[in-house]
């Protein structure tokens, strides 16, 4: 099936840092959806990007939709201990069915204090 | 406002038995969709369901069935367990047209299949 790839699998900061992860695709998406869950929580939607080129903020976090239609970043700054989490980024799949969306394997974010 | 409310929180079943997973959709969204969650992993698509429809069905056996009652609410039935239908199970609603793609997911039910 399709595929998101994410990186880096996980992340070991210091609480103050900022942060970067990517996701990419073989595929031309047409949305880009950013998840964080909690560990025993279902994944709570972050950001959601529908232009190719958008960048969108939520607090301290940015998001942008790739040019080339095939991959997103989310950046996080000023980390804080509440960032620790698995961040996920989805898409509706580009073989049909536009509402079933298709999630990458996720960043595991570790922030030490 | 309420979010998207799942039940049971946990489960504990045996191999061969059946199970019935409960959703209840935020108010006044009208379509619900199910996810499997593996340890390690992102959800993966089950099913979606819009005004009492399937809309569309993921890479699961026929031992994978949904229904979505006039209330929008939902339920996801699995026969036959197997040990590898242990997961956590993510019901996900949304109020439709372009947001479609705008899910939001409930806490999950973890089921354990021994």
């Amino acid at each position: 099936g399709q595929q998101l790839n994410q990186s880096p699998q996980s992340m070991f900061i210091q609480e103050g840092e900022d942060v970067s992860m990517n996701c990419t695709s073989s595929s031309i998406f047409n949305t880009w959806l950013w998840y964080k869950q909690d560990p025993g929580e279902g994944p709570v939607l972050l950001i959601a990007l529908y232009k190719a080129g958008e960048l969108t903020s939520n607090g301290r976090l940015t998001a942008q939709f790739g040019i080339t239609r095939k991959d997103s970043f989310l950046n996080i700054s000023a980390s804080i201990p509440s960032d620790v989490g698995i961040y996920f980024c989805a898409g509706p799949s580009p073989q049909g069915g536009s509402e079933k969306l298709v999630f990458g394997k996720g960043t595991k974010l570790t922030v030490n204090p | 406002d309420a979010g998207v409310t799942q039940s049971p929180t946990h489960l504990i079943k045996t191999r061969g038995q059946q199970v019935t997973l409960r959703c209840s959709p935020i108010s006044g969204h009208k379509s619900v969709s199910w996810y499997q969650q593996v340890l390690g992993q992102g959800p993966q698509f089950i099913f979606q369901y819009y005004e009492k429809e399937e809309r569309g069905r993921g890479n699961f056996p026929d031992r994978f069935s949904a229904r979505q009652f006039p209330n929008y609410s939902s339920e996801l039935n699995v026969n036959a367990l197997l040990l590898g239908d242990s997961a956590l199970y993510l019901c996900a609603s949304s109020s439709g047209q372009r947001a479609f793609y705008e899910q939001y997911f409930g806490p999950g039910t973890r089921l354990t299949v021994t």
